[in-house]
């Protein structure tokens, strides 16, 4: 069974680069149908997909959120990142990886999430 | 912009039956998840595809799909129900979840 394990700061200053890894195990990331996504939820509120990953590179990312976030793939570590920069106190939450069982395209994509992380706490604060 | 809005709350006595609704235009043209996510824990998937259930997911969990409106069913609640509920589904370009629905089992 998958399993998967995020890491990185737990506390990031405003306006800088908040940069998460997610570890992926018991499975490779090199799965045909399997995207790979994350996900966040501020303290007490709801959640947000972030965006989503294939292992050959293609990025599909939520619209809504401000430009500055980056996904990427690591195939030779069973690996994916998130990059978010110039961040500010909205960005504090618990962030999720998940495996995304599904397709994506140009126009969308679709699927489920499966397979969560047990999340990691970030803190923006000075 | 897409949204999915489901009750804040629902409270459901042991052994009575929980119904959860997601509501959204979008959901005329797409599959429905739903998610568990129990204080301090990880949410996991508990339908997936309006009505398939993963593998170790009771059969009290189920789920159904019309028109805009998708729905969670718990049939015999149990205490260890009690959690948060989420829909998720994708359009217009993005993936979003529901605005939550807090399970109490009194």
């Amino acid at each position: 069974q998958v399993q998967l394990q995020e890491s990185g700061p737990g506390l990031v200053k405003p306006s800088e680069t908040l940069s998460l890894n997610c570890t992926v195990s018991g499975g490779s990331i090199i799965s045909r149908g399997d995207h790979w996504a994350w996900i966040r939820q501020p303290p007490g509120k709801g959640l947000q997909w972030i965006g989503s990953i294939y292992h050959r590179g293609n990025t599909y990312h939520n619209p809504s959120l401000k430009s500055g976030v980056t996904i990427s793939v690591d195939t030779s570590k069973n690996q994916f990142s998130l990059r978010l920069t110039s961040v500010t106190a909205a960005d504090t939450a618990v962030y999720y990886c998940a495996r995304h069982r599904g397709t994506c395209s140009s126009v969308g994509c679709q699927g489920y999430f499966d397979s969560w992380g047990q999340g990691t706490l970030v803190t923006v604060s000075s | 912009s897409f949204e999915l809005t489901q009750p804040p709350s629902l409270s459901v006595s042991p052994g009575q039956t929980a119904i959860i609704t997601c509501s959204g235009d979008e959901l005329r043209h797409t599959y429905t998840s739903w998610f568990q996510q129990k204080p301090g824990q990880s949410p996991v998937l508990v339908i997936y595809e309006d009505t398939s259930r993963p593998s170790g997911i009771p059969e009290r969990f189920s789920g159904s799909h019309s028109g805009t409106t998708a729905t969670l069913t718990i049939s015999g609640t149990q205490a260890m129900d009690e959690a948060d509920y989420y829909c998720q589904a994708w359009g217009s370009g993005t993936g979003v979840f529901g605005t939550g629905t807090k399970i109490t089992v009194l």
